[in-house]
Order: structure tokens, then C-alpha cells, then sequence
């Protein structure tokens, strides 16, 4: 089955700086990968999402890279601000099935 | 807007209780999913279900069964608790087809002593 990695488990960048979470997957057959961000208390909330056919999507200060050859997809934010603090997880999938990261703790320092 | 609603945030069991956790969405969703949360493991999928009265396995199944009788409705049931699922559970649900974004209820903290 997809075995999904994700580092670094924790994540420390000064505000206005940017910060990169990469994941590697397993399975050549997922074509689905969604970040989530889960804030402090709260429950995981989609951010952005990149399917097999795309090598890269951007959503304003977030952006998402596939290489589907090596397998791996990375999270860049951009101009990081306080409220970009949370867990992010990266997953893999076949269509509904998705199996998760470990997750990112990302604190932002003022 | 997708309301994923469980029913309890925190519960507190004894070894060997019979324990039920529900999860509702009103958005007609397809799919419905349970989930556990721990530290350093991120999110593991127990069961998963695609359409009524129908389930299948995920990556975690053991000491863990599911109900899908309504299609809004997914209940995990915990058959005999141990201390070892003390754990978050999270339930989610997707619409299905070509939208594979899952919608998060707000968790269950489950303590089991």
C-alpha cells in the first residue's frame, strides 16, 4: 500500500520568510495529493491540492510542487505571517483513499 | 456550507466498555471516512465507507468495527476498549466522483482508563 513521509516534523521560520515542507510517496499509482492545515484546537481544513497531471499550483502565498518521478511534492509559503503557525499534513492517494504525513509543526516568529 | 458534526468532543471510558462515536454531515457526501490523530503518527484511516451499508478497511482496522445504516450517518464502534485507542478520532466526508476533498468533523478525544 502508499507509505507517505513528510519532514521536517517541526518547522521554525521568522515572519516574512518562507518555509518549504516536502513528502515523498510510495505508491506511481496516486494522483491525488491535498495539504491540510490543522490549527491549534481546530480540525484539518484543506489549503491547496495538486493532482498527477500538474507539476505545479499556486494559490496566492501558498504553492504546491509534484515530481512525479522521484516521487515526491512539497508546501512553499511565502511572506510567512503569524497566522500561517499550525500542523500542516501532505497526503497521497487514489482517488478517496488518502493516506497521511506525519505532519509539520510550523511556528512563525515574530 | 459542509457541516461535519461528532457527537461527543471529549469521553472518558473503562477497559472493556462498548464504546459508540457518531458522525453526521449534511452535505448528501458519498464517502464518509474515521480517522485517529496521534503525536508524530499524523492521520491513520480506520475504515472508510463509499456508500450505504457499505465499508471497507483502512490501514488501522483492528478492535475497530463501523455502521453505515443513513447515508448522512457513520458510526465506529470500539467493540471492547483498551487503553492503547486512547486516541483523537476524527470523522470525514467527501462527495464523491470527482471532488476528492474530505471535509473534517472537529474531533472526539477519547480517554480510555
Amino acid at each position: 500500500g502508499e507509505n507517505v513521509e513528510q519532514h521536517p516534523s517541526t518547522l521554525s521560520v521568522q515572519e516574512g520568510d518562507s518555509a518549504v515542507i516536502k513528502c515523498t510517496y510510495s505508491d506511481s499509482a496516486s494522483n491525488y495529493f491535498p495539504w491540510y492545515k490543522q490549527e491549534l484546537g481546530k480540525r484539518p481544513q484543506l489549503i491547496i491540492d495538486i493532482r498527477s497531471n500538474v507539476g505545479e499550483k499556486k494559490d496566492q502565498r501558498i504553492a504546491v510542487t509534484l515530481n512525479k518521478t522521484a516521487k515526491h511534492f512539497s508546501l512553499h509559503i511565502t511572506e510567512t505571517q503569524p497566522e500561517d503557525s499550525a500542523v500542516y499534513f501532505c497526503a497521497a492517494g487514489r482517488a478517496q483513499k488518502l493516506v497521511f504525513g506525519q505532519g509539520t509543526r510550523l511556528t512563525i516568529n515574530p | 456550507d459542509v457541516k461535519v458534526t461528532q457527537s461527543s468532543r471529549y469521553l472518558v471510558k473503562r477497559t472493556g466498555e462498548k464504546v459508540f462515536l457518531e458522525c453526521v454531515q449534511d452535505m448528501d457526501h458519498e464517502n464518509m471516512f474515521w480517522y485517529r490523530q496521534d503525536p508524530g503518527l499524523g492521520l491513520r484511516l480506520i475504515y472508510f465507507s463509499y456508500d450505504v451499508k457499505m465499508k471497507e478497511k483502512g490501514d488501522i482496522p483492528e478492535g475497530y468495527s463501523v455502521s453505515r445504516e443513513k447515508k448522512e450517518r457513520f458510526s465506529l464502534i470500539l467493540e471492547s476498549a483498551s487503553t492503547n485507542q486512547t486516541s483523537m478520532y476524527l470523522c470525514a466526508s467527501s462527495y464523491g466522483r470527482s471532488s476528492y476533498e474530505q471535509y473534517f468533523g472537529p474531533g472526539t478525544r477519547l480517554t480510555v482508563t
